[in-house]
């Protein structure tokens, strides 16, 4: 079953556009990562926010958490077309497991 | 190479058939975690291994099962294979069995069911 879902489904923007994606997920958590897929590869972590903080920056990377409405935002600033992938937020509602969402696939045009 | 090597990279198989899917956890990870990624399922968590016992249970079928050895591998095997099980799995690893870190994924196995 899939914990959380991301908005929108798929995004296509030019170069040096901001990219904005969201999560919502269900249960209460302990934490919310965001890993990257490029076409048919292995899934490369991103960035991880605990549930009490509330934003978190890693180079071109903003995350956003807001517990109350159970939702996450990934902001990627000033986009390339290495960009270029499907991106995953993922929970850990129980124990120590990550339940993935549906994924937001990216395409940044040149 | 993120340190995470699962092998074969690629399998076709017949219906009916077994297979074994192999994973070497990045070093100094404990705990393993198998992932099935298709187009109509998404990413599902099937199980997870922490120092060789079994931590976590997913959407994982009967006809699946998993192990860690002493030396932390773990192998995933899928018996009486059907249509259905083609997808890409992934195999994870993590310190200490927590996602607090992160976890860190191999390049998938891409299973084909002809």
């Amino acid at each position: 079953s899939q914990q959380g879902e991301e908005d929108p489904q798929a995004l296509s923007i030019q170069e040096g556009e901001n990219a904005t994606m969201n999560c919502s997920y269900k249960t209460s958590i302990n934490n919310l990562q965001w890993y990257r897929q490029n076409s048919g590869r292995g899934l490369v972590h991103l960035i991880l926010i605990r549930s009490n903080e509330r934003e978190k920056h890693s180079g071109r990377l903003r995350v956003t958490l807001d517990t109350s409405k159970k939702s996450s935002s990934l902001l990627i600033t000033a986009s390339r077309a290495a960009d270029t992938a499907s991106y995953f937020c993922a929970t850990d509602a129980d124990t120590d497991k990550l339940i993935f969402g549906t994924g937001t696939r990216l395409q940044v045009f040149p | 190479d993120s340190g995470v090597t699962q092998t074969p990279k690629h399998l076709i198989t017949a219906t009916g058939q077994r297979v074994t899917l192999r994973c070497s956890p990045r070093s100094g990870d404990l705990s393993v975690y198998w992932y099935q990624q298709s187009l109509d399922q998404g990413l599902q968590f099937l199980i997870q291994y922490y120092n060789g016992e079994e931590r976590a249970k997913g959407n994982i079928l009967e006809r699946f099962s998993a192990q860690q050895f002493p030396d932390l591998h773990s192998e995933l095997n899928l018996s009486s294979l059907e249509l259905g099980d083609s997808a890409l799995y992934f195999c994870a690893s993590s310190v200490q069995g927590r996602s607090t870190y992160g976890y860190t994924f191999g390049s998938g196995t891409r299973l084909t069911v002809v």
